[in-house]
């Protein structure tokens, strides 16, 4: 069974600085996709970022990049200029291809210090 | 778009009541998935749909839970019996299914308390 492990149950960070979140997922199959969710206090969960596995660029959106390290089966998240509002629960997700079931890791809590 | 619009977003309940969770997905999309929420578990998901049919339920934890989707724009999830260990944030979301990376749009919960 496909897993996704989140080792850092909590982080921080000060803000405008960077910081990393790690996620390592567990798959034999070579056709999927990983995911980076973000949940604030409001509950909602909000897309970050998205990455095919089949693609070796890694994914940007403005401020959030992933390290998508196939062989290692890690997909790390990256924070750059850390705001405020970036404080939430961040969750990594693994989707294999083919299906729609997503797989959610049990999520890194992210404090933003000013 | 509205988004995907659950109700009621709150809900408390005492053992052995049924509950109803509604989730309207949004328009145009064609899986819709219901989620749940602890602490000890995570996030799980309990069943998703395509196109109105059920597709994997093979998360819904027991009889006591069941979902349908009886058109495009419309899902409950029903308890019944409620008992306490079912209190979680239950999530709907929908998707555009296309074989890509499909992204998955969640509507903001229903937060059950089973007293």
């Amino acid at each position: 069974a496909q897993t996704v492990t989140q080792s850092q149950p909590e982080m921080s960070v000060q803000e405008a600085e960077t910081v990393t979140l790690s996620c390592t997922y567990d798959t034999s199959e070579s056709d999927y996709y990983l995911f980076w969710y973000k949940q604030p206090p409001s509950r909602q969960m909000i897309l970050v970022i998205r990455q095919e596995a089949y693609k070796q660029q890694n994914a940007t959106e403005n401020r959030f990049s992933v390290n998508f390290q196939k062989a290692a089966k890690s997909f790390s998240l990256k924070i750059s200029d850390s705001q405020l509002g970036d404080a939430a629960m961040y969750f990594c997700a693994y989707r294999v291809g083919g299906s729609e079931k997503l797989v959610f890791g049990k999520g890194t809590k992210l404090t933003v210090n000013p | 778009d509205a988004g995907v619009i659950q109700s009621p977003r709150h809900e408390v309940t005492e053992m052995g009541q049924e509950v109803t969770l509604r989730c309207k997905p949004i328009s145009g999309h064609d899986y819709l998935f219901w989620y749940r929420q602890t602490m000890m578990r995570g996030l799980e998901l309990l069943i998703y749909f395509n196109n109105n049919v059920p597709i994997d339920d093979s998360g819904m934890p027991e009889d006591r839970f069941s979902a349908k989707m009886p058109n495009a724009s419309f899902s409950t999830l029903k308890i019944q019996p409620s008992e306490p260990r079912d209190s979680a944030v239950y999530f709907c979301a929908s998707s555009f299914g296309g074989g890509q990376a499909d992204t998955q749009y969640f509507g903001p919960g229903t937060r059950l308390t089973v007293l």
